[in-house]
């Protein structure tokens, strides 16, 4: 049983355009909600998370968008730059962390 | 760079046989975790230790052990390897367990 879900599975977008992934969860135990950043060949790094208790968290071009009563959450890239190309995953985390299956971001120029 | 050092970077072995992949934490980090990531998979949650003692399993197969030392660094053995073994592995470390975790670059197996 999957307890992230997370969408696209790829997303192709334009410099400068707005890059969206969703995740949704089921266990309203979880805490703590990070979202990593993956490139060929590297593990996955630290991009940017949050607590439940807040809605919203910004962090540069990257913002994580927190809806606790529709157990979901999403990572915006603002002005998204071919650098961003990469795979995204976010995760959840009570006991113990739950990744969600990825996204795989390309920015074309 | 996260601090975080796996060896060996890449691992060929055939079925059957039993390897080691090792895992050196970030300086002041107590936890380990272990994961497997596959294409079809995704980041599959294996183990975590905290300070020595096991504090957290996931999908870890009986196959497959691990351990912390009292030096903190950490070792996951996997046996009897299969075909189906073949994967990317991570350890991750963290200060403890409600603290972001930071991850190696992994241990390429392959099985042959």
């Amino acid at each position: 049983q999957q307890q992230v879900k997370q969408s696209p599975q790829s997303l192709i977008v334009q410099k400068g355009g707005i890059s969206i992934i969703n995740c949704a969860y089921e266990n309203t135990a979880f805490d703590y909600f990070p979202w990593y950043q993956q490139f060929p060949g590297k593990g996955p790094a630290l991009l940017i998370a949050i607590r439940p208790d807040v809605s919203e968290k910004k962090e540069g071009r990257f913002t994580i968008s927190f809806n606790k009563s529709a157990k979901q959450f999403s990572l915006h890239i603002m002005d998204s730059q071919p650098g961003d190309s990469a795979t995204y995953f976010c995760a959840a985390s009570g006991n113990q962390f739950y990744f969600g299956t990825g996204t795989s971001l390309t920015v074309i120029p | 760079d996260s601090g975080v050092t796996q060896t060996p970077k890449h691992l060929i072995t055939a079925t059957g046989q039993r390897v080691t992949l090792r895992c050196s934490p970030r300086s002041g980090d107590l936890s380990v975790y272990w994961y497997q990531q596959s294409l079809d998979q995704g980041l599959q949650f294996l183990i975590q230790y905290y300070n020595g003692e096991e504090r957290a399993k996931g999908n870890i197969l009986e196959r497959f052990s691990a351990q912390q030392f009292p030096d903190l660094h950490s070792e996951l053995n996997l046996s009897s390897l299969e075909l189906g073994d073949s994967a990317l592995y991570f350890c991750a470390s963290s200060v403890d367990q409600f603290q972001p975790q930071h991850f190696g670059d992994g241990t390429r197996l392959s099985i042959l």
